[in-house]
């Protein structure tokens, strides 16, 4: 799977948009973006996913680039319960073929009053 | 619908003893997943089942490991003898289908003394 590179920590302000950047340069064609998040002591929570158009459901909205080497989560009116790290993911979604999450480091994402 | 469970939520055993850590899948899911977090490292795959195959086992770190998933419903991982750098949270995943995303226990917390 592609490597993902994202910014270790962010802050935003509570009731403001947070807009979490992705880059992954190497990524396949048939390789989907995912969004997971982890807050503390919990599981990984999964957000959303893309292949190449711009996606939005009831957590959050993913805007993934034309030539798709990067791509944003955003949060449009961040809480103090979406402080977690998040963790862009690149995976190939073939039945039958490889199927893991890599996880990398994420983004710990502080939402201050 | 309920989550993915897991059981126990923490364990604290001796050097050398053996734990079996239990995960019941959503209901429906036929793929079932491990990961583990060790202490200041990156989420990482342990295994995929379909059903009660084994489908991808290629994380499993060394032979002291097994996980079983009997009828295809609930897994259990077993640490047959427990070392120190076992440590770590142990998470089990479900997905309904092999192209859909992973949802997630909280994780087996399992210190190793």
């Amino acid at each position: 799977d592609a490597k993902t590179t994202q910014p270790p920590s962010m802050d935003c302000a509570e009731g403001r948009a947070a807009n979490l950047p992705c880059n992954h340069s190497t990524i396949s064609g048939n390789e989907y973006v995912y969004w997971y998040r982890q807050i503390h002591s919990q599981g990984p929570q999964y957000i959303i996913h893309g292949l190449k158009n711009n996606e939005t459901n009831e957590m959050a909205s993913l805007i993934i680039t034309e030539d798709r080497k990067s791509s944003t989560l955003i949060l449009p009116h961040a809480t103090l319960r979406d402080t977690a790290v998040y963790y862009c993911i690149v995976r190939v979604v073939v039945t039958g073929g490889g199927n893991k999450l890599t996880f990398g480091t994420g983004t710990q994402l502080k939402v201050e009053l | 619908e309920a989550g993915v469970t897991q059981f126990p939520s923490h364990s604290v055993i001796e050097k050398g003893q053996t734990v079996t850590l239990r995960c019941d899948p959503i209901s429906g899911h036929d793929n079932l997943y491990w990961y583990r977090r060790v202490m200041g490292k990156e989420i990482k795959f342990l295994l995929h089942f379909v059903k009660e195959s084994k489908q991808d086992e290629s994380g499993m770190p060394n032979n002291r490991f097994l996980a079983e998933r009997t009828g295809g419903t609930y897994s259990t991982l077993k640490v047959q003898p427990a070392e120190l750098e076992d440590s770590g949270v142990y998470f089990c995943a479900s997905s309904q289908a092999w192209t859909t995303p992973l949802h997630f226990g909280n994780g087996t917390r399992l210190t190793v003394t």
